[in-house]
């Protein structure tokens, strides 16, 4: 079963814009990933935030966690058309091997 | 460099095929996992495993069976392939029991049963 929504299922955004994805999730969590797909690929992998953790910078990412709210939000900063793609979170929780419940995503288009 | 892949990037079958996806890492990771991916559905998953010869039952693992000969392939087996089972396939892998590392994913096998 899906464990939470993504908000907003598809955004478009001009360069240079800054691009804001939320997640939420239900239950509780080890950690929350978030991955990037491009379209027909594989996933890849962008950052992960603990669940002690209240906000993690990668480069022109940021992603917050609150887990009062259960909600997730990752900020693409200065965006880019090369940022095209969709953008999913996924969440760990208890002792689960790693394995990952996904939202449904939401699909970035960023225009030159 | 790390590295999933997987034998296919497309694969066309029949119904009623057996049909065989294998998966191979090189990160001496112990978990692996086969999603599929589907629009409007997300990711779901099927089977994992955390060991050689272990499995465990993912989200929707009708229809579907696995295989964990060795540490490095997980093999995702369609016994009978049905059309419903036309969709993107996605093996990944991780390490640890809690699984804290990031996850690394293969490109994908879009597979179409006709």
């Amino acid at each position: 079963s899906q464990q939470g929504e993504e908000d907003p299922q598809a955004l478009s955004i001009q360069e240079g814009e800054n691009a804001t994805m939320n997640c939420s999730y239900k239950t509780s969590i080890n950690n929350l990933q978030w991955y990037r797909q491009n379209s027909g690929r594989g996933l890849v992998h962008l950052i992960l935030i603990r669940s002690n953790e209240r906000e993690k910078h990668s480069g022109r990412l940021r992603v917050t966690l609150d887990t009062s709210k259960k909600s997730s939000s990752l900020l693409i900063t200065a965006s880019r058309a090369a940022d095209t793609a969709s953008y999913f979170c996924a969440t760990i929780g208890g002792t689960s091997y790693g394995k990952l419940t996904f939202g449904q995503g939401t699909i970035l288009t960023v225009h030159p | 460099d790390v590295k999933v892949t997987q034998s296919s990037r497309y694969l066309v079958k029949r119904t009623g095929e057996k049909v065989f996806l294998e998966c191979v890492q090189d990160m001496d990771h112990e978990n692996m996992f086969w999603y599929r991916q589907d629009p409007g559905l997300g990711l779901r998953l099927i089977y994992f495993s955390y060991d050689v010869k272990m499995k465990e039952k993912g989200d929707i693992p009708e229809g579907y069976s696995v295989s964990r000969e060795k540490k490095e392939r997980f093999s995702l087996i369609l016994e009978s392939a049905s059309t419903n089972q036309t969709s993107m396939y996605l093996c990944a892998s991780t390490s640890g029991v809690v699984g804290t590392d990031t996850q690394y994913f293969g490109p994908g096998t879009r597979l179409t049963v006709l």
